[in-house]
């Protein structure tokens, strides 16, 4: 099977820059892309396809794959961007789709 | 605007089963793909099943932990998706989400609470 690993926490505080990665082999090739999940709620799109942000995402969002890593990147950190941060990606060569383990941002 | 609403969730006895609804709104749904995606308590989502448009062939996957007990399928005629699920087992327990997307989940319903236990 195909595994995504991420960090479990990150810690960042307001107005700084948070940064979560996401490992998996060959992601570049796997249309990564990031969720943000508050609690009691369903899990919101924040990037697709790597780098697009859907409507409504604020700008502070954006991604980024090298070859084998993902990266989501919040800049100037609000106390709102607290929640849990998944990342996702299709594996073609099992036509499944996979979580990440999921990182929890703190905004400290 | 694109509403997606599951129904069907509740709680049995393992070894039952129990089928799963979704109502989509807002979009066109026989071009749409459309997936189940659950998540166990206090645990990260986890991707069940997909059914592809019939204009993209229909296509039907699913995660390994259910195949041969879980069926999706669709309605296009009612703008209607389902989940069949058979042989329930504890580990199934969590919220099913009724999502539209392709290889990323762009719109996520609120889910439904299938709980499974003695």
């Amino acid at each position: 099977s195909y595994d995504l690993t991420q960090p479990p926490s990150v810690s960042v505080s307001p107005g700084q820059t948070a940064t979560i990665t996401c490992s998996g082999v060959k992601l570049v090739d796997k249309y990564a892309c990031w969720y943000q999940q508050k609690p009691g709620q369903p899990p919101v799109l924040v990037i697709s396809q790597h780098t697009e942000r859907p409507s409504g995402i604020p700008a502070r969002f954006s991604g980024s794959t090298s070859e084998n890593t993902a990266t989501l990147t919040i800049s100037g950190t609000q106390a709102i961007d607290e929640a849990d941060y998944y990342c996702q990606a299709w594996d073609s060569s099992t036509s499944s789709y996979v979580f990440g383990t999921g990182t929890k941002v703190t905004v400290l | 605007e694109v509403r997606l609403v599951e129904s069907g969730g509740g709680r049995i006895k393992p070894g039952a089963s129990l089928r799963l609804s979704c109502a989509a709104f807002g979009f066109t749904f026989k071009n749409a793909w459309m997936h189940w995606v659950r998540q166990a308590p206090g645990k990260g989502p986890e991707w069940v099943a997909r059914i592809k448009s019939r204009i993209d062939g229909g296509t039907i996957d699913y995660a390994a932990p259910v195949i041969g007990r879980f069926s999706i399928t669709r309605d296009d005629s009612q703008n209607r998706l389902t989940l069949q699920m058979n042989n329930l087992e504890t580990e199934d327990t969590g919220v099913y989400y009724c999502i539209l997307g392709r290889y990323e989940f762009e719109f996520w319903g609120r889910g439904t609470l299938v709980t499974v236990s003695s």
